[in-house]
């Protein structure tokens, strides 16, 4: 257990539709990343959180929003799903800008878009 | 930019033979460097980091880089694989931005198969 905590695992949901990942981040943790992983794009960042605010973004698609909450977990927003969209996605935490520690990341969720 | 190319999708080895996977970066600036690695069906989990210290790492399991800034490589290496480290691996580059801003920029990465 690496001590962030994301749900649900599996989501099987059709295209137009809207999911929300949630994810806990480590304790002591501040930052949160989110990330994209499929076999076509492989690892592609989507976005980081510190302390609430947004901080950095990668290639996260307009349809996609992310937020921080006050107790530091945070949520992925999906809406309009595309077949495309079906991936892994992880979360990620760090203390604070990880760049010396590394990130430890969750088990992820695997989004399927039928 | 930052980024990192590894060398090979695919590499197949046989249990207790030499494992190599090849990483190179680029990087205007110094850069941090990370190898992860991720089972099946699991999330990456951290091997070994590079953070301007000493050139050769040691990670867990048995791992070890070289940061060769002459290169611009970090190539991960264990002196003989084990069945068990059949999985994906993934280099990673980070740079300082200051503040809490950052991003890790991940490789393609590269599965490992051990065979008998």
């Amino acid at each position: 257990d690496s001590g962030v905590t994301q749900t649900p695992k599996h989501l099987i949901t059709a295209t137009g539709q809207r999911v929300t990942l949630r994810c806990s981040p480590r304790s002591g943790d501040l930052s949160v990343y989110w990330y994209q992983q499929s076999l076509d794009q492989g690892l592609q960042f989507l976005i980081q959180y510190y302390n609430g605010e947004e901080r950095a973004k990668g290639n996260i698609l307009e349809r996609f929003s992310a937020q921080q909450f006050p107790d530091l977990h945070s949520e992925l927003n999906l809406s309009s799903l595309e077949l495309g969209d079906s991936a892994l996605y992880f979360c990620a935490s760090s203390v604070a800008g990880g760049v010396v520690d590394g990130y430890t990341f969750g088990s992820g969720t695997r989004l399927t878009v039928v | 930019a930052q980024s990192v190319t590894q060398l090979g999708s695919h590499v197949s080895v046989s249990e207790g033979a030499l494992v190599l996977l090849r990483c190179n970066y680029s990087s205007s600036v110094p850069p941090y460097l990370f190898w992860y690695v991720q089972y099946p069906n699991q999330g990456l989990q951290l091997l070994l980091k590079y953070t301007s210290a000493a050139t050769l790492v040691k990670g867990i399991n048995g791992f070890e880089a070289e940061f060769k800034k002459s290169e611009t490589s970090f190539h991960l290496t264990k002196p003989s694989a084990h069945m068990s480290d059949a999985a994906e691996y993934f280099c990673a580059v980070s740079v300082p931005r200051g503040g809490a801003t950052n991003k890790l920029i991940f490789g393609t990465g590269t599965l490992l198969a051990v065979q008998p």
